[in-house]
């Protein structure tokens, strides 16, 4: 099976800089992705890495390292509807794009 | 981008009985998958539905529980059976990634509540 550790909870303020970081376990990994679900919404996508390296889309960033088995989600002057749940999720070598495995999320509140 | 519309967007039940759920794809996808999101959980990837064939289920999850149809590329429904609030979660859909594209799209989920 697969398994993907992050932290339950991160605070920060509004303008501060925080990581997420997501460790996994799987067989077969292919790419890693985060998703943003404010309550009560679907998940939306922020950002993908199939390789090594940083990914920067506006003010998210996410990082790969494939022999450390580990990610990052770094999300920069962060706003008060930044405040949601961040997910990393695994998808698999050999398996259909878009069946995704996730993590148990990370809580992230800004405060003003 | 797809747009996926889910049926119905909230639900409350008694034990004991069915509910059917239906997501509806804008465009056609030979790939659909249903996910179950416990209260304050993460998501859990229940099935994979491929129009044409059986549905393949996770581990934990079976078909006599989660039936699951897939009459053509644009539509598909799960049925959570013979419910218990343990089944109370939001059930979310979503579809394939197409080749060249790293955004998976999905419903807006349906909110069930057992009682």
């Amino acid at each position: 099976g697969q398994s993907l550790e992050q932290p339950s909870e991160v605070t920060a303020v509004e303008g501060a800089i925080v990581q997420i970081n997501c460790t996994y376990q799987t067989s077969g990994f292919y790419g890693l992705s985060w998703y943003q679900q404010h309550d009560g919404g679907a998940p939306t996508f922020l950002s993908y890495n199939a390789l090594d390296g940083l990914e920067e889309t506006g003010r998210f960033s996410s990082f790969l390292s494939r022999s450390d088995s580990y990610g990052y989600l770094l999300l920069q002057e962060l706003q008060m509807k930044d405040s949601a749940s961040y997910f990393c999720a695994v998808e698999l070598r050999g398996s259909t794009l878009g069946r995704l495995y996730f993590g148990r999320g990370t809580q992230l509140t800004v405060w003003p | 981008s797809a747009v996926i519309s889910q049926k119905p967007s909230r639900d409350i039940c008694q034990r004991g009985t069915s509910l059917t759920i239906q997501c509806q794809v804008d465009s056609q996808v030979t790939m659909m998958f249903w996910y179950r999101q416990q209260p304050g959980q993460s998501l859990t990837l229940i099935a994979t539905a491929n129009q044409g064939s059986e549905a393949t289920y996770e581990s934990g999850f079976v078909i006599d529980k989660f039936p699951i149809s897939r009459p053509n590329l644009t539509f598909s429904t799960l049925t959570v059976s013979n419910m218990s609030p343990e089944d109370s979660s939001i059930y979310l859909c979503s579809v394939e990634v197409p080749k060249g594209n790293t955004e998976a799209f999905f419903g807006q989920g349906t909110r069930l509540t057992v009682v």
